[in-house]
């Protein structure tokens, strides 16, 4: 199975900055994902990361605030652009072709 | 996407066999049954899977409604490293992403 690693684990940043948020996958795969986690909330998808184009956004994500790049098949970032306190919340990359999906630990972001 | 419905909230003594159900009525033909767990501080985990067949693995079991309306995973004997929000989650077939429902989560008592 692969194995997801996701750095930084946790940061605390100042609003209207921005972070990278990067994943690491150890086998390559075709399908990556971002998901965000909201304090005492499930998982909502964010993106598609796409290898070779554009990631594909789930309603109300835009690129503008969340773009991600994906230049291979083994790795991915993730942008939190122009940071609020509302994005405040555990960004998580997955990965897997088939069955199951791989997660990684994920990123615990905190904006003041 | 169809939806599922979970208990917000289970408690069960450790050593003892857990049993988290699911409804989905309104699953199709082509729905996968997934479960997911997430540990304190992790990523999700893949518990196990199945389309109409009960299934075991060395985690869990899950055992699909006839009508594939509703399902339970099984975990047969609970221990504290169990405690855990536990995910039912219907993916399509030819579908690569996951759609997350609000979860149960599971306490385990010593």
């Amino acid at each position: 199975s692969a194995v997801i690693s996701q750095k930084p684990s946790r940061d605390i940043c100042q609003r209207g900055t921005s972070l990278t948020i990067q994943c690491q996958v150890d086998s390559q795969v075709t399908m990556m994902f971002w998901y965000r986690q909201q304090p005492g909330q499930s998982l909502t998808l964010i993106a598609t990361a796409n290898q070779g184009s554009e990631a594909t956004y789930e309603s109300g994500f835009v690129i503008d605030k969340f773009p991600i790049s994906r230049p291979n098949l083994t790795f991915s970032t993730l942008t939190v652009s122009n940071m609020s306190p509302e994005d405040s919340s555990i960004y998580l990359c997955s990965a897997g072709d088939g069955q199951p999906q791989h997660f990684g630990d994920g990123t615990r972001l905190s904006i003041l | 996407d169809a939806k599922t419905t979970q208990p917000n909230s289970m408690e069960s003594n450790e050593e003892e066999p857990v049993h988290l159900p699911c409804n989905h009525s309104t699953i199709s033909g082509t729905d996968y049954i997934h479960w997911y767990r997430q540990l304190p501080s992790q990523g999700p985990e893949y518990v196990i899977h199945g389309l109409t067949s009960n299934v075991n693995n060395r985690m869990a079991s899950l055992a699909i409604a006839e009508d594939r309306k509703s399902s339970t995973l099984i975990l047969h004997r609970a221990t504290l490293r169990d405690a855990a929000v536990y995910y039912c989650i219907l993916r399509l077939g030819s579908a690569r992403q996951l759609t997350f429902g609000s979860g149960t989560q599971l306490t385990v008592l010593p």
